[in-house]
């Protein structure tokens, strides 16, 4: 399978802030997913990411607040905008070459203080 | 939306022991899959089931893909203690590019 490479790891942002959050996959996936997940909990899908066009948002979700960018088959970004502690959490990216198993990034641990 | 029923919600269990746990749904779903996931690591993929009936191994693991197609179970022999984590089942309910439904996990428990 191939490999998802995510960037932070971690961070500690203000509030009021935002943050970029990157996803590399090591080679061509069809469908790329980001995920939101509290400590200790299952995973809530935010939106499907596009390539070129888009994202694809879930109930709950909209583009204001975590824009996406999928520029290419290889890569995309989700922000969360203007950060409240209510926004701490992980956030996983994950890729899909065209059937159901997906594989994940390491994820990005966000603390809003 | 679609919703995955995972038991149990966590286990603890003597190294050596059996574990068993499972999944159900209201819905049919044409894949499922089971997911373990280590404390900050994303999750990674451990079996992949696309045919009702179907049973696999990876190892000390095993997954069937329910005859209805409304459930599956993970079942580990002989555990030892880098088994502990969480454990996910997800589901894709038609085939295609739709997202997977993730069940809420089950933290196993591994006591040396």
């Amino acid at each position: 399978s191939a490999v998802i490479s995510q960037k932070p790891s971690r961070d500690i942002c203000q509030r009021g802030t935002s943050l970029t959050i990157q996803c590399q996959v090591d080679s061509q996936v069809t469908m790329m997913f980001w995920y939101r997940q509290q400590p200790g909990q299952s995973l809530t899908l935010i939106a499907t990411a596009n390539q070129g066009s888009e994202a694809t948002y879930e109930s709950g979700f909209v583009i204001d607040k975590f824009p996406i960018s999928r520029p290419n088959l290889t890569f995309s970004t989700l922000t969360v905008s203007n950060m409240s502690p209510e926004d701490s959490s992980i956030y996983l990216c994950s890729g899909r070459t065209g059937i159901a198993e997906a594989f994940f990034g390491q994820g990005t641990r966000l603390t809003v203080v | 939306g679609q919703q995955l029923n995972q038991s149990p919600q966590s286990m603890f269990i003597q190294e050596g022991e059996d574990v068993s746990m499972n999944c159900t749904s209201s819905s049919i779903f044409n894949t499922w899959l089971w997911y373990k996931q280590d404390p900050g690591e994303g999750p990674v993929l451990l079996i992949a089931l696309y045919k009702a009936g179907e049973l696999t191994s990876n190892g000390r693991l095993t997954a069937q893909f329910g005859i209805t197609r409304k459930d599956s179970f993970l079942n580990i022999s002989a555990s030892i203690p880098s088994d502990v984590g969480i454990y996910f089942c997800a589901g894709q309910t038609v085939s295609g590019n739709t997202p997977l439904v993730f069940g809420k996990g089950t933290r196993l428990s591994v006591i040396a």
